[in-house]
């Protein structure tokens, strides 16, 4: 089992829909959870941190984060088709101080 | 700011050269990261260095060298390599926190050097 798992995707949505993306994660104590974008070619672009158990939103994006359940989501309201790219989500594993990475989610926005 | 600056931005070697890749971050962070990211697949640790000492070396082969002279700037050094070595290698850098400060490990990352290896 992958220590962090998403869908390869492409996840495909029309221009203004809901995009949600998500990620599981094998290690129970793990402690902090982060979205990144990534544009083909460009490095990762940080969108979203969460660690507590809920929704956190910030602007179109929300984050979802279930412990219980070793879940993590990113909802994007509204999406655009400069919302494109690929969405890494990374976990911070207890007592590890380096992020690991899932395989990345392909977002593709359809104008 | 936010910054982290990695030169050169690209670099192409043959496998019996010598080059070295630069990352710069003046957000006075105290731990500095590599990663190599092949194509369609997600960032892999290579090295994490934590108040300019080596604390984290993935089993990354010897043919590649980090070095950290100071502790805005981390470099890699390269030698010897083969072309399964082409990849994206990406810089990152974060404060260093305590496993519950979330927000001092948050890591930036910096544009890349695409490095081919002929």
């Amino acid at each position: 089992q992958k220590e962090v798992e998403q869908n390869s995707g492409p996840l495909s949505v029309p221009e203004g829909a809901i995009a949600s993306l998500n990620c599981t994660y094998s290690d129970r104590g793990s402690q902090s959870f982060f979205w990144y974008r990534q544009y083909s070619g460009k490095s990762p672009e940080l969108i979203m941190f969460i660690y507590s158990n809920g929704d956190k939103e910030d602007g179109r994006f929300t984050a979802q984060l279930n412990k219980a359940s070793q879940y993590v989501s990113l909802l994007i309201r509204d999406s655009q088709p400069s919302d494109s790219a690929t969405y890494l989500c990374a976990v911070n594993q207890a007592g590890r101080r380096a992020l690991t990475f899932g395989s990345g989610t392909r977002l593709q926005v359809q104008p | 700011d936010t910054e982290v600056t990695q030169t050169p931005k690209h670099l192409v070697m043959g496998m019996t050269n010598k080059k070295s890749l630069k990352c710069e971050q003046h957000m006075g962070h105290r731990a500095m990261y590599w990663y190599k990211q092949k194509a369609k697949k997600p960032p892999e640790l290579m090295f994490v260095y934590s108040y300019e000492k080596l604390s984290i070396n993935e089993s990354v082969p010897s043919r590649f060298s980090p070095e950290c002279p100071n502790s805005s700037l981390l470099n890699l050094h390269l030698h010897a390599l083969q072309p399964e070595d082409s990849a994206l290698y990406l810089c990152a850098s974060s404060q260093e926190g305590l496993a519950g400060e979330v927000a001092k490990n948050i890591q930036y990352f910096g544009a890349g050097t695409r490095l081919s290896v002929l």
